[in-house]
């Protein structure tokens, strides 16, 4: 099977701009999430959808915002952007049955590196 | 909320040797898993080993094996004839087993460093 996809790799934007980023979950995978990883904050959960319904929430602004699509594709998006969101963001998928155990594992993208200037 | 602690920044290991890694947690949940994740600087977080609270033994993929002590909320990871690709962040993560906290509490991370 094919991993988890992420695009663009990176990107560059400026302050005041929005900015949308794209993952493509493992095929079969119902379970999306999202993370962002600073050198200053460590890896910080953004949100997580299953079936096209955000399940969870971290502690970010407004600012963040995701959605999933019918076919498991994810979007998180950025607006207005500022100096301090320039980070690695991180996509995963997990199956999410409601069997548990060991479907629960998420398994990562390569990430998209967003540089805010 | 939970927390994860990983109290060594920095690592190294001689090439073949053994190091491990701690990991301690904070939970006052009885279910759980925890996972060790690698970041090698190609930055895809690659899974190490998982680990589930309720199982006794320890888990182990080859080279790599946990000491999970669950009294003790500690999680260490030992890896062994350690290799030239083990170079990376490692992350130690934990993730609720209840219904609504799908996310993974991460810890800071250990730079493991490995000499030829």
């Amino acid at each position: 099977k094919a991993g988890v996809t992420q695009t663009p790799r990176y990107l560059i934007k400026t302050r005041g701009q929005q900015v949308t980023l794209s993952c493509s979950p493992i095929s079969g995978h119902r379970s999306v999430s999202w993370y962002q990883q600073t050198p200053g904050q460590g890896l910080q959960f953004l949100f997580e959808y299953f079936s096209e319904t955000q399940r969870n929430k971290g502690n970010f602004p407004g600012r963040f915002s995701g959605r999933q699509f019918s076919n498991s594709r994810s979007e998180m998006n950025v607006s207005t952007l500022e100096l301090g969101d320039s980070a690695l963001y991180l996509c995963a998928s997990s199956p999410s049955t409601l069997a548990g155990g060991p479907y629960e594992t998420q398994y990562f993208g390569p990430g998209t590196r967003l540089l805010v200037l | 909320a939970q927390t994860v602690t990983q109290s060594q920044p920095e690592m190294s290991v001689q090439e073949a040797e053994t190091v491990t890694l701690s990991c301690t947690y904070d939970t006052s949940e009885s279910d759980y898993y925890l996972f060790w994740y690698k970041q090698p600087p190609s930055r895809q977080m690659i899974l190490v080993i998982r680990q589930e609270a309720y199982k006794q033994q320890n888990a182990t993929e080859n080279r790599f094996s946990v000491n999970f002590q669950k009294a003790a909320k500690s999680f260490s990871l030992k890896i062994s004839d350690s290799q030239l690709g083990d170079a990376a962040m490692y992350f130690c993560a934990y993730r609720s087993s209840g219904a609504g906290s799908y996310q993974l509490t991460f810890g800071k991370g250990t730079k493991l460093s490995v000499i030829p």
